[in-house]
C-alpha cells in the first residue's frame, strides 16, 4: 500500500521480555519519527531520523529503548526487558521533508506488558 | 516544559449541530500548529499545518484558526456527522520545527 505500515498491530509482552515493532515509512520519505501514546495521553516525541541518521534520540524514556533506520527506510524501535510502564500504543511517522510538514502516521502498534 | 492544552476533553454533540474545540500551546518560538483526526482503528490523518498568525484554512465543513501571539487555534466543524466522530489532535512546533508535541486531543462523538 501507499501509506506507513507498522507491524504488528497488537503485541503482548511478559515483563522482562524485549520487544521489536517494525516502521515502513512510505517510500521516499526522507523523515521518520516514533512517538508514544500512553492511554489518556496525546503522543509523545520519541526520536527522529533523518534517513539512516538517528538526529535527536531525546524523547527515548531509557536506555532500554534503541531506534534504527539502518538503510534509511524500515526502521526497528526496540524495547529492551519491557516493564508495564512501557504499555502504550507506539506511533510511527513519516515524511518527505525534514520539518515543518504534516505527518503520514502508522496504525500504531499496541504494546501490552503483563 | 512546553504544554499544549486542548479542551473540551469530549464532546457529544447530534448530527447536524456545528462544534468547535481549543488549543491552546506557547506562544514564544512559535514554528507551526497542526491538527490531525484519529479515528479508531485507524492513522491519525492530518487536517491542517499552520504557520501564520491570522491563517485560517477550510477542508470541506472543518476550518481552523490560529493566533499565534495569544497562542491559541479554534477548529470548528459545522453540521456534524457521525462520520466526523474521531479524535482530534493539536500539536505544535517551537524551536525544534520537527519535533510535535502533542494536546491530549478531544473526542468527539456525533449521534445520528
Amino acid at each position: 500500500g501507499a501509506g506507513v505500515s507498522q507491524s504488528p498491530r497488537y503485541k503482548v509482552a511478559k515483563r522482562g521480555q524485549d520487544v521489536a515493532l517494525r516502521c515502513d515509512p512510505i517510500s521516499g520519505h526522507v523523515s521518520l519519527f516514533w512517538y508514544q501514546q500512553a492511554l489518556g495521553q496525546g503522543p509523545e516525541f520519541l526520536t527522529y531520523f533523518q534517513n539512516e541518521a538517528q538526529l535527536d534520540k531525546s524523547g527515548l524514556p531509557s536506555d532500554r529503548f534503541f531506534a534504527e533506520r539502518p538503510e534509511g527506510s524500515v526502521s526497528t524501535l526496540k524495547i529492551q526487558r519491557t516493564q508495564q510502564e512501557d504499555s502504550a500504543v507506539y506511533l510511527c511517522a513519516s515524511s518527505p521533508v525534514g520539518s515543518g510538514e504534516k505527518l503520514f502516521f502508522g496504525s500504531g502498534t499496541q504494546l501490552s506488558v503483563l | 516544559i512546553l504544554n499544549v492544552e486542548q479542551s473540551p476533553q469530549s464532546l457529544h454533540v447530534q448530527e447536524g449541530d456545528s462544534t468547535n474545540f481549543t488549543c491552546s500551546f506557547p506562544s514564544s518560538n512559535f514554528y507551526a500548529l497542526h491538527w490531525y483526526r484519529w479515528e479508531t482503528a485507524k492513522s491519525p490523518e492530518a487536517l491542517f499545518v499552520m504557520t501564520l498568525n491570522g491563517d485560517e484554512k477550510k477542508k470541506g465543513r472543518i476550518s481552523a484558526t490560529l493566533n499565534t501571539k495569544e497562542g491559541y487555534s479554534y477548529l470548528y466543524i459545522k453540521g456534524s456527522q457521525p462520520e466526523d466522530s474521531a479524535t482530534y489532535l493539536c500539536a505544535f512546533t517551537g524551536d525544534s520545527s520537527y519535533k510535535l508535541i502533542f494536546g491530549s486531543g478531544t473526542r468527539l462523538l456525533v449521534r445520528p
